[in-house]
């Protein structure tokens, strides 16, 4: 247990579907990040929030939503996925710049 | 941030010390040194990081050298559960920016 939890662990949705990913942390960090891991491929950013500001995106498509309405909350939000979409997505937290601690990640699966 | 060169795997028998390497010549007097690892289809876990100063936690211990040019991590009795993809990053100071690039990192296996 890292104390950031991610919910749900796994989903399978359609290209015409809308769905939520939520990740929560109980560390009292200031900043949460949101990570994309695509199979075979390195873990790439794609949100960074700090106090829940958005301070990067990484040129993520727009069909990709992230909010955050406090420190210790931060979902993405789905709508019209490609298959490509389909990846591990992992959410982390920090307190500012120091060591990052990372959920399970939820499984994503695009039909 | 640095760019980091880590061989793509590596093998160590279980109750050996496993070391792995990471060539950044190009580090910066400012710029830490990250590790983390990725047991499979799971999230990073952080090990450890350094300055310039080895440092030791209960995970592993982390070699850096003189000119910081590289790094070792050394797990000293590795076990089958630290088979993980390690990876090396470097990174400035908690104030410059919060994000971590991930490159390929290290396969390690730990074979009974």
């Amino acid at each position: 247990e890292t104390g950031v939890t991610q919910t749900p662990r796994h989903l399978v949705m359609g290209m015409t579907n809308k769905k939520s990913l939520k990740c929560e942390q109980h560390l009292g960090h200031n900043a949460m990040y949101w990570y994309k891991q695509s199979a075979k491929k390195p873990l790439e950013l794609m949100f960074v929030y700090n106090f829940k500001e958005q301070t990067e995106n990484n040129s993520v498509p727009s069909r990709f939503s992230p909010e955050c309405p406090n420190s210790s909350h931060l979902f993405l939000h789905l709508h019209t996925l490609q298959p490509e979409d389909s990846a591990l997505y992992l959410c982390a937290s920090s307190r500012d710049g120091d060591e990052q601690y990372f959920g399970p990640g939820t499984r994503l699966t695009v039909t | 941030d640095a760019k980091t060169t880590q061989p793509p795997s590596m093998d160590c028998a279980e109750g050996r010390a496993a070391n792995l390497p990471c060539n950044h010549s190009t580090i910066s007097g400012n710029e830490y040194v990250y590790w983390y690892r990725q047991i499979h289809s799971q999230g990073p876990q952080y090990i450890i990081h350094g300055l310039k100063n080895n440092e030791t936690n209960e995970m592993a211990s982390l070699i850096i050298t003189e000119d910081r040019k590289s790094s070792t991590l050394i797990l000293p009795h590795a076990t089958l559960r630290d088979t993980a993809v390690y990876y090396c990053i470097v990174r400035s100071g908690s104030n410059s920016g919060y994000a971590l690039n991930f490159g390929k990192g290290t396969s390690l296996l730990v074979t009974p």
